[in-house]
């Protein structure tokens, strides 16, 4: 497949769980990253190869695949987590990469 | 501290020609890959091109091969991405990022490059 496959949006009450999905054939061989991305900002990574968080990467994030589908999950969402949330990796050739459309996280 | 350093915004006219840089810091340059990501206003992120600075092997995006070429200069630690011919559908942010072949870590700051004529 060469595209991954997010919705476009979501929402979640302040302090629930929220989980983001990610979906694409290269997920079967390649593994899944997550970038954070707030307005005027360059991206942030959050979540890199399926389920590992980089330094000062807040605990309540944490990531996830099974089959095609990668996830990013946010336990007790807070109003700084309102923001764009892209899913990556390489296309199934393994030679190109890919960025998944955008998840807009509104904190309600 | 790893930095990428983005050159400045640019504006242009169709037909002109940009090569916009990526300085960087803090690591072994040829080390790790240099990707170049385009992001148009109020759109999502999409992957452009890749270099490994290593050994120069460079990946680019079907549908912008041929329109752009990236580059590095080790001695300088530096990324280019070129534009022969601008168009107006070139018009958005460009980042670059530093990647380990599996995920990208830092970003620079972004370069916004506006094509009007």
């Amino acid at each position: 497949s060469s595209e991954l496959t997010q919705d476009p949006a979501v929402s979640v009450a302040l302090g629930q769980t929220v989980r983001i999905t990610c979906q694409g054939d290269s997920l079967r061989t390649y593994p899944a990253n997550w970038s954070q991305q707030k307005p005027g900002q360059p991206p942030v990574l959050v979540i890199y190869y399926n389920d590992k968080r980089p330094s000062g990467t807040p605990y309540r994030f944490s990531g996830s695949t099974s089959g095609n589908t990668a996830s990013l999950t946010i336990t007790g969402a807070q109003a700084e987590d309102e923001a764009d949330y892209y899913c990556d990796s390489r296309d199934s050739s393994g030679h190109l990469w890919l960025f998944g459309g955008g998840t807009r996280l509104t904190v309600l | 501290d790893v930095q990428l350093l983005q050159s400045g915004a640019e504006v242009k006219k169709p037909g002109e020609s940009l090569k916009i840089s990526c300085k960087t810091s803090g690591y072994n340059f040829p080390d790790l890959w240099i990707a170049w990501v385009r992001q148009v206003p109020g759109k999502g992120l999409e992957w452009m091109a890749m270099i490994y600075p290593g050994d120069s092997d460079t990946r680019y995006s079907p549908s912008l091969q041929g329109h752009i070429t990236v580059s590095v200069d080790k001695s300088t630690s530096t990324a280019y991405l070129e534009w022969k011919s601008l168009k107006a559908s070139d018009t958005a942010m460009y980042y670059c990022t530093r990647g380990t072949g599996y995920y990208f870590d830092d970003w620079g700051q972004g370069t916004l490059v506006s094509v009007s004529s």
